[in-house]
């Protein structure tokens, strides 16, 4: 099926610890972006993509790293894990011909202990 | 820089009631406006989006929203609410010059028999 593929959905983490949140699409979007969800706080954007090798910060970029090898990838990296990292984090794309039609994953729900 | 304030943290309505809920932004443009809504465990969908032209702006799922400039506002409605319904709702903004949506809180709807 056409669409984002966010994996893992679920992940615990000990503080300091590393992981990398996958994000796949395979819909030749050119962009893409990575969101964390906090309660009563909506959605903040945390890296985009505008294409394969171009990557820019959002609005709350630390702790995070992105990297754009490919159309179809774009990981998030989580260097070393602290509790305030603690949030469901959604990854979306779209085309920039249609760059506001954003198709969202189904997101990763990450707990930092 | 854009933001979106949705007022309305929780609603409660009866099924068969109409429903609105409030978003208001802040832009120096002509804004993107979008409502997206997100059910348990899930990614968002949109709603439906404004660009430009007519004000008033049909949406799926039975959705409409209005776009006031004088109060920059962009409330959404529903004339009859379903228990599908029930989700939360987020209003965003985006700028005509980069691909970034701006999230409201978002409201949760709760939907009684």
């Amino acid at each position: 099926n056409a669409g984002v593929t966010q994996t893992p959905k679920f992940q615990v983490l000990k503080t300091g610890q590393s992981m990398t949140l996958q994000c796949a699409q395979d819909m030749n979007h050119e962009y893409m972006s990575w969101y964390r969800q906090d309660p009563g706080m909506g959605l903040r954007l945390i890296h985009y993509s505008v294409g394969a090798g171009i990557t820019d910060q959002g609005e709350v970029p630390n702790g995070y790293n992105v990297s754009r090898s490919t159309t179809e990838d774009f990981p998030l990296r989580l260097l070393s894990a602290a509790p305030s990292q603690t949030s469901v984090y959604f990854c979306a794309s779209s085309s920039l011909s249609d760059v506001y039609g954003y198709t969202f994953g189904s997101g990763t729900r990450l707990t930092v202990v | 820089a854009q933001s979106v304030t949705q007022p309305d943290i929780h609603i409660t309505v009866s099924e068969g009631a109409s429903l609105e809920l409030r978003c208001n932004y802040s832009y120096g443009a002509t804004p993107y406006l979008f409502w997206y809504v997100q059910s348990p465990g899930q990614g968002l969908q949109l709603l439906l989006k404004y660009f430009s032209g007519d004000t008033l702006v049909q949406g799926i799922k039975g959705f409409e929203a209005e776009f006031k400039r004088s109060q920059s506002s962009f409330n959404l409605r529903k004339p009859s609410v379903h228990w599908s319904d029930a989700a939360e709702y987020f209003c965003a903004v985006g700028s005509s010059n980069d691909y970034k949506l701006s999230f409201g809180a978002g409201t949760t709807v709760t939907v009684r028999a």
